[in-house]
C-alpha cells in the first residue's frame, strides 16, 4: 500500500518569505514517480513537477525548488520569496512505475501568503 | 492545445437522484481518470478508463460507475445520491501508455456536486 503524508495542514507567511512544504511517502515499489500539484481556489489541479525515483537530483524552476531524498522518503517543495499569487493548496502525490497506475495524494497543505 | 474540459461546473441534486458528469480529455490522450475530493477524505481515486475499458477501480460503492467513448470522452454516473456524495469531482487526462505512461496527469477544473 502506498501513503503520502503532508503533515502541515496550513502555513501562513508574509510576502517575500521563503516557505517549505513537506512531503513524506511510503511505498513498497522500487520505482515510482512523485508529483506536486497546486490547487488554486478555482479548483483545477495544476501540475508543477514530476520526479522519477531514480533521479535524486534537486530541481529548481524559478522561485520553486524541490528536494528529493530517497533515504528519508521525502520530497519537499520550497518557494523562495513567496508571493500572494502562491496562495493555494499544494498536493504531493505518488504513483508506482508499474503498468498503468493511479495517483495517491497527500491531504494537502494550504499556503496563505499575505501582503 | 485545449485542456481537459469538465461539464457541468456546478450541480445541485436531491438525495436519491442520479447524476452524470462529463469529461473531455486532451486531444490524443486515451486515459481518463476520475477523482473525488472532499474536505474529510481528500483526493480519492474513483476509476480509470483507457480505450473504452476500465483498467483500474478505487474503493467506492457500485453506485459510482463510468464509461468511456470511442473519442476518449468519459462520463461518470452516481446513482441514488447521498449527502456524502457532495464533493468536487476531478477528471485527469493522460496519454495512458508507453513511455509517457506516468508522464503526468492533466486535470480539469472539476464539477462541484452538492447533494441536498
Amino acid at each position: 500500500a502506498q501513503k503520502v503524508t503532508q503533515a502541515q495542514t496550513e502555513i501562513s507567511v508574509v510576502e517575500k518569505e521563503d516557505v517549505t512544504l513537506d512531503c513524506v511517502y511510503e511505498t513498497r515499489d522500487t520505482t515510482y514517480y512523485l508529483f506536486w500539484y497546486k490547487q488554486p481556489p478555482s479548483g483545477e489541479l495544476v501540475f508543477l513537477i514530476r520526479r522519477n525515483s531514480f533521479d535524486e537530483q534537486n530541481e529548481i524552476s524559478g522561485r520553486y525548488s524541490w528536494n528529493f531524498q530517497k533515504s528519508t522518503s521525502s520530497f519537499n517543495f520550497t518557494i523562495t520569496a513567496s508571493q500572494v499569487v502562491d496562495s493555494a493548496v499544494y498536493f504531493c502525490a505518488l504513483t508506482p512505475n508499474s503498468g498503468y497506475s493511479t495517483l495517491t495524494f497527500g491531504k494537502g497543505t494550504m499556503l496563505l501568503v499575505s501582503p | 492545445k485545449a485542456g481537459v474540459t469538465q461539464t457541468p461546473r456546478y450541480l445541485i441534486k436531491t438525495r436519491g437522484q442520479q447524476v452524470t458528469l462529463s469529461c473531455s480529455p486532451i486531444s490524443g490522450h486515451r486515459s481518463v481518470s476520475w477523482y473525488q475530493q472532499t474536505p474529510g477524505q481528500g483526493l480519492q481515486f474513483l476509476f480509470e478508463y483507457f480505450s473504452e475499458t476500465q483498467r483500474n477501480k478505487g474503493n467506492f460503492p457500485g453506485r459510482f460507475s463510468g464509461r468511456q467513448f470511442s473519442n476518449s470522452r468519459s462520463e461518470m454516473n452516481v446513482s441514488t445520491l447521498e449527502l456524502g456524495d457532495s464533493a468536487l469531482y476531478l477528471c485527469a487526462s493522460s496519454p495512458g501508455q508507453g513511455a509517457n505512461l506516468n508522464y503526468g496527469y492533466t486535470f480539469g477544473s472539476g464539477t462541484r456536486l452538492t447533494v441536498v
